[in-house]
């Protein structure tokens, strides 16, 4: 079956650095998302990403983040100076057009 | 408003048993209304879901009802098993198109004793 892939699954990085969290959404999706779950809380939405470009936004969202498409298979969201507030398991999504959203199993970060 | 309200927190149930789970909603625009079990250290998975159109869903041991002049729906687990302790969350799709998402309730941790 399918399914969204992610990774790395875990990553560690020093609070101000860059990193790029990676996802491959299943193949015949068109509409991609990215949500993030801090320990123990619900799972919040970042963003939705469609047609090559950003759709909508939440407030968690800010100019620190970024999302691309890089090429026809991969997806990817970035931080550009992480905090320490960031550390989250960020969770990527793809739908095809009906309403039905899949999740990859997760990157963990953890900003120290 | 945006909001999925979800509760209990937590719930310990005895195998074989039911399971409830209840959400309450305030936006009548959303027309999804998806329940996801997630494991430890897994994404969540769709286990069942349901449109405002339709008052009960039943797959399995999984039912949700759905009662859209109160804006609640609930999800029942009858015979409950080990393996069904998870996390679970309830959520409906709003927006439409190209901006819609998924918002998700809280979360409920559920354990079933042996």
């Amino acid at each position: 079956e399918p399914e969204v892939t992610q990774t790395p699954s875990h990553q560690v990085t020093q609070m101000g650095q860059e990193v790029i969290l990676r996802c491959v959404p299943i193949s015949n999706h068109l509409y991609f998302y990215w949500y993030r779950q801090i320990l123990g809380q619900k799972v919040e939405f970042l963003v939705s990403f469609y047609n090559n470009e950003i759709s909508e936004k939440s407030e968690i969202f800010d100019d620190q983040f970024s999302v691309e498409r890089p090429d026809g298979s991969n997806f990817t969201l970035k931080i550009r100076s992480t905090k320490l507030e960031d550390s989250a398991m960020y969770f990527c999504a793809s739908r095809p057009d009906p309403q039905k959203l899949f999740f990859g199993s997760g990157t963990q970060l953890s900003v120290l | 408003q945006q909001q999925v309200k979800q509760s209990p927190q937590s719930l310990i149930v005895q195998k074989g048993g039911i399971s409830i789970i209840n959400c309450a909603y305030e936006n009548t625009a959303f027309d999804y209304f998806p329940w996801y079990q997630q494991f430890p250290g897994k994404g969540p998975a769709l286990l069942i879901a349901i449109r405002p159109d339709v008052s009960e869903k039943k797959e399995g041991r999984f039912t949700i009802s759905f009662n859209k002049s109160a804006k609640q729906f609930s999800l029942h687990i009858m015979d409950s098993q080990p393996g069904d302790s998870a996390t679970y969350f309830c959520a409906a799709w709003g927006g439409s198109g190209n901006t819609g998402k998924l918002i998700f309730g809280q979360g409920t941790t559920l354990q079933v004793k042996p």
